[in-house]
């Protein structure tokens, strides 16, 4: 079935330092890829996505790129700030049943220090 | 202005004790779920209804049973609680392949 790896976590950055968090997939078809975050004590909330190939999805300065070929769709940001402190979900969108439904990665905890 | 919402936020209940966790968005989704969030954060989909009908139930006990009044409400009664119940709930809504989760349920059973 469909599934989503990324990278273990936790990871600690200090501020202003480069992000990558890690995710690959397996899925039939070309499923749309999606990055969630959550920050301490709420629910998730869509960070980026990208539906096709090559599509590249941006917000808040993360960005992320569909890469078929290599089946990755790897989170990236420039410089990151103590307030983006969360877990980051990998996650695929795949129907069943004529519903939308979500598969997610574990989750990677984000740590940023001052 | 709370698109999705849940009641309670935090539930500490016995083994055997039956309850429930109520959802509802006002965002005229059409379709609702609900997700499990253990204590290594992973979430796994339990339900998806699309305008009160059930379309996923992925292998969940029958011990939960969601019930649909209407398409903004989706509420999730659990009997017999065990232990391996404690998790985090979430209640999700969607349009056009993006989804809104609510704040989570934490769910303690003792």
């Amino acid at each position: 079935g469909d599934s989503v790896t990324q990278m273990e976590g936790p990871v600690t950055l200090s501020e202003e330092a480069f992000l990558t968090i890690n995710c690959t997939y397996t899925a039939t078809g070309y499923p749309s890829l999606f990055w969630y975050v959550q920050y301490p004590g709420e629910g998730l909330q869509l960070l980026l996505k990208a539906t096709k190939a090559d599509d590249k999805g941006s917000n808040k300065g993360f960005e992320a790129t569909y890469r078929k070929e290599t089946t990755s769709f790897h989170l990236e940001k420039g410089s990151v700030q103590v307030s983006d402190s969360a877990v980051y979900f990998c996650a695929l969108e795949g129907l069943q049943g004529g519903s939308e439904k979500l598969v997610f990665g574990k989750g990677t905890k984000l740590t940023v220090n001052p | 202005d709370t698109a999705v919402s849940q009641t309670p936020k935090y539930l500490v209940t016995q083994m055997g004790n039956d309850k429930s966790i109520k959802c509802e968005q006002n965002l005229g989704h059409d379709t609702m779920y609900w997700y499990k969030q253990d204590s290594k954060k992973f979430l796994k989909i339990m339900f998806s209804y699309n305008n009160k009908e059930l379309i996923i139930n992925e292998t969940v006990p029958n011990r939960f049973s969601p019930k649909s009044p209407d398409k903004a409400h989706l509420n999730l009664h659990i009997n017999s609680l065990e232990l391996g119940d404690s998790a985090v709930y979430f209640c999700a809504s969607s349009l056009l392949s993006e989804q809104y989760f609510g704040p989570g349920t934490r769910l303690t059973v003792t």
